[in-house]
């Protein structure tokens, strides 16, 4: 069964400093990736995906993320975080075969402390 | 260009109440999908429409219904309305209904949600 799984519920980091968010998948084939940010009220806005080609992607915001097909994993990251990145982060996995029915992971909630 | 845009934004209704969610996608766009997310919980795919069609059904009760319009616009509908279904109902839009390979074009973009609370 396809599955999302972000092993962290809640992360603090100081402004500025580095951040990594983990996300591992279960899924039958090679799966398309994504990074959904959620502000508080908001809808999901879509961070960056992953395809084909390139396992490093770049997103928007300063993001990033790696896929590594061995760990089954497409952890996102980002070199200085700022306060305006505190949120709930959502990785997603997706596959041609099933349209727009999305996996989605229970989500990261990111602090930001100054 | 207007986004995906959701209606209403926060409603009350109690159980066994109908509740009826409106989407319209962004212009172009022709597939509408709907997920619910629980409080503390990720989104989960209830429909996907594509050209007034049903591409897709997540594992959700009958009571769950949704149609898409001539003007790609959707509807969800939620018969007999019981307290677990209190959520942030999300729509999203895309320009087909399937992802294409290696494409950046073809993907989800959500609504900011209409937020049911049954009591």
């Amino acid at each position: 069964a396809q599955s999302v799984t972000q092993p962290d519920i809640h992360i603090t980091v100081s402004e500025g400093a580095s951040l990594e968010l983990r996300c591992n998948y279960s899924y039958g084939a090679t799966p398309y990736l994504f990074w959904y940010v959620q502000s508080p009220g908001q809808g999901l806005q879509l961070l960056l995906k992953y395809f084909s080609g390139d396992t490093l992607v770049q997103g928007i915001k300063g993001f990033e993320a790696e896929f590594k097909r061995s760990q089954s994993s497409f952890n996102l990251r980002k070199p200085s975080v700022h306060w305006s990145d505190a949120a709930e982060y959502f990785c997603a996995v997706g596959h041609a075969n099933t349209g727009n029915q999305f996996y989605f992971g229970t989500g990261t909630s990111l602090t930001v402390i100054p | 260009d207007a986004g995906v845009t959701q209606s209403p934004t926060h409603l009350i209704k109690t159980r066994g109440q109908h509740v009826t969610l409106r989407c319209s996608p962004i212009s172009g766009h022709k597939s509408v999908s709907w997920y619910q997310q629980v409080l503390g919980q990720g989104p989960q795919f209830i429909f996907q429409y594509y050209e007034k069609e049903e591409r897709g059904r997540g594992n959700f009760p009958d009571r769950f219904s949704a149609r898409q319009f001539p003007n790609y616009s959707s509807e969800l509908n939620v018969n007999a309305l019981l307290l677990g279904d209190s959520a942030l109902y999300l729509c999203a839009s895309s320009w087909d209904g399937q992802l294409l390979l290696s494409s950046g074009a073809n993907v989800l973009t959500f609504g900011a949600g209409s937020r049911l609370t049954v009591l």
